[in-house]
């Protein structure tokens, strides 16, 4: 069955630095790939998603993710981090043809000034 | 803003209660989804539904009954419910997956639900 792991459920960066969120997936087939955002209270606002048209997917809020094959792994990025980045991002993957979303269990973001 | 609207945000009720959630979408999608999400864990499925017929049923006990009238809408419709019940209630849509479309959900923004 397809998992999704997100290494580190809490991650702590200062205000500009680099964000680094790493995703990895159980699939001999690569899925489709998603990022989600959750800010308090709300619902999932999706950030990027890979469907195989471009291993380097950019996404909304200067994020961007990278899919590597070789490493199962889509890590999501953003090169200076801003206050209103901190939040729950999760994972997700679904194979071709299903319906089922399949999420890691979330990587809570937090910004130091 | 999102597209997928849920009503009512919050929710109170007793376990004798039977209330209703409600999801709509206008963005023309044929799969819509429930989900469960407790705090500080990923959403999980509890139903689908693709073009008004119920597709997955993850197993959920019989007192959340889903409901799809037509392609827009969306309930849940709650009975005799458990404190253990109160959750944050995400419903989704999407395009059915065909081909190489990726098929990615779209959340409303929730119903928080307190079962006392």
């Amino acid at each position: 069955a397809q998992s999704v792991t997100q290494l580190g459920s809490h991650v702590s960066v200062s205000e500009g630095a680099l964000v680094l969120l790493r995703c990895n997936y159980s699939s001999s087939v690569p899925p489709y790939l998603f990022w989600y955002v959750q800010y308090p209270n709300q619902g999932l606002q999706l950030l990027l998603k890979y469907t195989s048209a471009a291993t380097l997917v950019k996404g909304i809020n200067g994020f961007e993710a990278e899919f590597k094959k070789s490493e199962t792994s889509f890590h999501l990025t953003k090169p200076s981090a801003h206050m209103s980045d901190a939040a729950e991002y999760f994972c997700a993957a679904k194979q071709t043809g299903a319906q089922k979303l399949v999420f890691g269990q979330g990587t809570r973001l937090t910004i130091n000034p | 803003d999102t597209e997928v609207t849920q009503t009512p945000k919050h929710l109170v009720m007793g376990m004798t209660n039977k209330k209703s959630l409600k999801c709509e979408q206008h963005m023309g999608h044929r799969a819509m989804y429930w989900y469960k999400q407790k705090a500080k864990k990923p959403p999980e499925l509890m139903f689908v539904y693709s073009y008004e017929k119920l597709s997955i049923n993850e197993s959920v006990p019989s007192r959340f009954s889903p409901e799809c009238p037509n392609s827009s809408l969306l309930n849940l419709h709650l009975h005799a419910l458990q404190p253990e019940d109160s959750a944050l209630y995400l419903c989704a849509s999407s395009q059915p997956p065909r081909g190489l479309a990726g098929g990615e959900l779209f959340f409303g923004e929730g119903s928080r639900l307190t079962v006392l």
